[in-house]
């Protein structure tokens, strides 16, 4: 089973829409949770952190439920410069280790049109 | 500041042959990790170093594939032999000692095997 799951899409959306993505990931020794964003042909960035109370970065809203493993993202108000891929991303740190590592999602294609 | 930086950035090979990869990370980072990211999927963690030792490599495979970072700063993944299911891009990327989950990523190296 991998450790995060992610639908791949695409979503296609226009601009202005509202458009969410949710990812689920599976070792509950999880213990941060991030947003990653990939431009076509690019390298993934660090879009935002996630949080169990919930964080905003203007129009973005991450989230996370740690009961059900499920993390999430709002964005609002679409912009064309938000298609990209979404990577759900979990860090895990090994018993004993006082490092982690990262778990990537396959990603979530957003294509947002005029 | 001067980002990651990876070469080559394209690498068409033959099955059976040889390859090498290079990375220099940012400044002042201490831990440099190595990924694989294979069309469709995301990056998944080959190797990760922490100045010049190795903190986790048990993605990689070891039979084909050997990276160094010997002075702890620069680093080279290698493949030896190369096989059809290798092609990839091939990406780095570099943290601070206390940001690990903030990476920052190379260009990467888009590696072809025919």
């Amino acid at each position: 089973r991998k450790e995060v799951e992610q639908d791949p899409g695409p979503f296609n959306v226009p601009e202005g829409a509202t458009v969410a993505f949710n990812c689920t990931y599976s070792n509950s020794a999880s213990q941060s949770f991030f947003w990653y964003r990939q431009d076509c042909r690019k390298e993934p960035k660090l879009l935002m952190s996630v949080y169990s109370s919930g964080n905003e970065d203007g129009r973005f809203t991450a989230q996370l439920n740690r009961a059900s493993q499920y993390i999430s993202l709002l964005i609002r108000d679409s912009k064309l410069s938000d298609s990209a891929t979404y990577l759900c991303v979990v860090n895990i740190r090994a018993r004993g280790s006082t490092l982690g590592r990262l778990y990537f999602g396959r990603g979530t294609q957003l294509t947002v049109w005029p | 500041e001067a980002g990651v930086a990876q070469s080559p950035r394209y690498k068409i090979i033959e099955k059976r042959q040889s390859v090498a990869f290079w990375c220099n990370p940012i400044s002042g980072h201490a831990t440099l990790y190595w990924y694989q990211q294979i069309l469709g999927q995301g990056p998944k963690l080959l190797i990760q170093f922490q100045n010049n030792g190795v903190v986790d490599d048990s993605q990689l495979p070891k039979d084909r594939f050997s990276a160094e970072r010997l002075k702890g700063v620069d680093s080279t993944l290698k493949i030896q032999p190369a096989k059809l299911e290798d092609s990839a891009v091939y990406l780095c990327a570099s943290s601070s000692i206390d940001s690990a989950y903030e990476q920052y990523f190379g260009p990467g190296t888009r590696l072809t095997v025919t």
